[in-house]
């Protein structure tokens, strides 16, 4: 099981907001910065996210991030067809000394 | 900058697991954290473990006595050996550049800023007889 819980899937239509949460605990999430990654199938990921809620340069501002807490949320507005991924948190563990991941999340656009 | 996964897409069960990520870009001695990333087939991202500059590494617990990360500078690249393979271990394996940073807060201690900014396309490992 991951450190970090995601929910396995979530469906919105083109145009519309969707958002993506990410649980974990004061030794993960709850101490440390957030980020999010976009994976199409059988490519590498892409960083969308860092530290909670700071794009990359060439991501749109469609895409946001928050952190409260112990959770984190991602955020994708204007749903696009091409916005069709999986998607994945991440962050350091103190506990464990090392990087976690999220399990996932398969966003559909229907 | 460019990352780029090499080695063996087949291994045989109880073999060691040998890749090599060679960097371009970039120097592998600047102040970044260099790691390994897997997914299973159909599977999520699984973090194997990084290694700094000086040598220093940090790997999943749930995989560390068999994992080996090693720093090559002369030919800028860092290099992943994974002992006593099953088929557990097949997977599209990633190499990443990570920027590691951190600082402490008097009242929670220690925290970090830790993210992946630059990935290597993968390189599939099937373990099989």
């Amino acid at each position: 099981q991951s450190m970090l819980t995601q929910p396995p899937s979530v469906s919105a239509a083109p145009g519309q907001k969707v958002t993506i949460s990410c649980s974990g605990s004061s030794s993960n999430i709850g101490n440390n910065y957030v980020s999010w990654y976009q994976q199409f199938p059988g490519t590498a990921p892409k960083l969308l996210i860092y530290d909670n809620d700071n794009r990359p340069s060439g991501i749109p501002d469609r895409f946001s991030g928050s952190k409260s807490g112990t959770s984190a949320t991602l955020g994708i507005t204007g749903l696009q067809a091409g916005d069709e991924a999986d998607y994945y948190c991440a962050t350091w563990d103190n506990s464990l000394s090392a990087g976690v991941f999220g399990g996932g999340t398969k966003l559909t656009v229907l | 900058v460019l990352l780029q996964e090499s080695g063996p897409g087949l291994v045989k069960p109880s073999g060691t697991l040998s890749l090599t990520c060679a960097v371009s870009g970039a120097s592998i001695t600047s102040d970044n954290w260099w790691s390994w990333v897997r997914q299973p087939p159909g599977m999520g991202l699984e973090w194997i473990g990084e290694i700094y500059r000086s040598g220093v590494t940090n790997h999943n617990p749930s995989l560390k006595s068999r994992v080996t990360i090693s720093i090559d500078k002369s030919n800028n690249q860092f290099s992943l050996r994974l002992s006593s393979v099953t088929a557990a271990d097949t997977a599209l394996y990633f190499c990443a550049r990570v920027c590691f940073e951190g600082g402490h807060r008097p009242t929670s201690g220690y925290f970090y800023s830790y993210y992946m900014d630059v990935w290597g396309k993968g390189t599939t490992v099937t373990v099989s007889s």
